[in-house]
This record gives C-alpha cells, structure tokens and sequence, in this order.
C-alpha cells in the first residue's frame, strides 16, 4: 500500500514554456500533498504544501505564480512550472500522507531539464 | 523554524561493520523523525521513523534512538550490506499544521564487499 506515482518521469522542454507535473496516491486517499525539489548532490527542499480543494502554501522564496500547484481531488495534485528558464531543470518530487502527521510517501520524481 | 543538520556527509564501511549517522534538530515541538534512503536517480524511501514519545525503535538490521533532551537523533546500521549503499535523509517535523518536513544534508554511505 500507499503507493505514488508521478508522470512524466522525465522531461525536456524550451525556455518560456510550461510544464505540468502530476502527482497521484494510487491507493489511499491524500489529504495532504508536499512537493519538493532536489538538485544534484543536495538535500530536498519544500516548495509547497497542497492541501484538497484550498490553495497551496508556499515556502519563502518559492514563487506561487511560476509555480502553480493544484489539489483539485484526494488523489491528485498538479505542479505547473510556468514560463520556465534553465535554472528551474531540477528533480521535481510529490509526497502524499494520508493526513498531516502521517507519513510521507514519496513519488519517483520528475527530473526536468529546460534547455 | 526547523533546522537539522545531520553528519556525517560520507561514511565509508566495510560490509558487515555498523554504519551510524546523527542528526540534531532546532524546534524543540518537533514530534516525528523519520529516516529515508534515497538511491541515485530514485524516490526518498522510508526505512524507519520514531515518535517523540519514544526513545528507540528497531526493525531487523536498522534501529533509530532519539534523544528529546539533547535534540538529537541517530541511524544505527548493523551487519552492512553492499546494497544498503545510498544517500540517507534524516527530517523532523515543523511545529505547523501540516507537519512539514525539513530534511537534513544528507549522508552518502558506501559499503565495500
């Protein structure tokens, strides 16, 4: 159980487009959903968290308008990366808990490279 | 807000020694520390996590000890295994609502054969 998946797993795309991530709990219902970055050699970073049905909290620094996080259903959270630049490529990660407090379980990431 | 630092950054063994990895955290309301094995290329995976109000837990080769007072807490490896190479995340909940993790630096350990 509490399996999550994330697609795509990979993706290239151009400077000044948009890219959408999904993060999906297969088999729980996640209240609570945590998306991270990680860039090479480095710890994870909290961008936002997204809870069902009400808006995302983003960490400091992080921009909510470039980054557009959607908890639309328990089983589904969308990150957006809008407008990307190089400097965005990086290993994107989803976590989902069941209910804050509860464990994390971490998706397979999504390592995007904007060129 | 919550900052842990965790040591060493690389740990080197040889299969069958232990392997030990500290953290220490900052929010003395923290209540949750898991621990997670990350290999290159893959998904954080949880290996073991205590509670506050616990003082130790162990599952088969891998044991973790908090100590509330000191705010630490620490990864125990015994009988090293080559495929228990990988990057190990210490974290510890924030006093917030959602309980957010804040995630240590990381330990790269490498075990010989």
């Amino acid at each position: 159980g509490a399996v999550v998946s994330q697609h795509p797993s990979r993706v290239i795309c151009k400077s000044g487009t948009s890219v959408k991530i999904e993060c999906r709990s297969l088999d729980f219902q996640a209240t609570t959903m945590f998306w991270y970055r990680q860039f090479p050699k480095q710890s994870l970073m909290l961008m936002a968290t997204s809870n069902e049905g009400s808006k995302a909290t983003y960490e400091q620094g992080v921009e909510k308008d470039k980054f557009l996080i959607n908890h639309a259903s328990l089983t589904l959270s969308t990150l957006t990366v809008t407008s990307a630049h190089p400097e965005d490529s990086s290993f994107y990660i989803c976590s989902a808990s069941w209910a804050p407090g509860d464990t994390q379980y971490f998706g397979p990431g999504t390592r995007l490279t904007v060129l | 807000g919550e900052n842990v630092e965790q040591h060493p950054s690389t740990l080197s063994v040889q299969e069958g020694d232990s392997a030990v990895i500290k953290c220490t955290y900052s929010d003395s309301a923290s209540n949750y520390f898991p621990w997670y094995k990350q290999e290159l290329g893959k998904r954080p995976q949880l290996i073991i996590d205590i509670r506050s109000n616990v003082g130790e837990k162990k599952d088969q080769r891998i044991a973790v000890t908090l100590n509330k007072t000191a705010k630490h807490f620490s990864l125990h490896i015994t009988e090293t295994q080559p495929e228990d190479s990988a990057v190990y995340f210490c974290a510890a909940t924030m006093n917030t609502g959602f309980q957010k993790l804040v995630f240590g630096t990381g330990t790269r350990l490498l075990v010989s054969p």
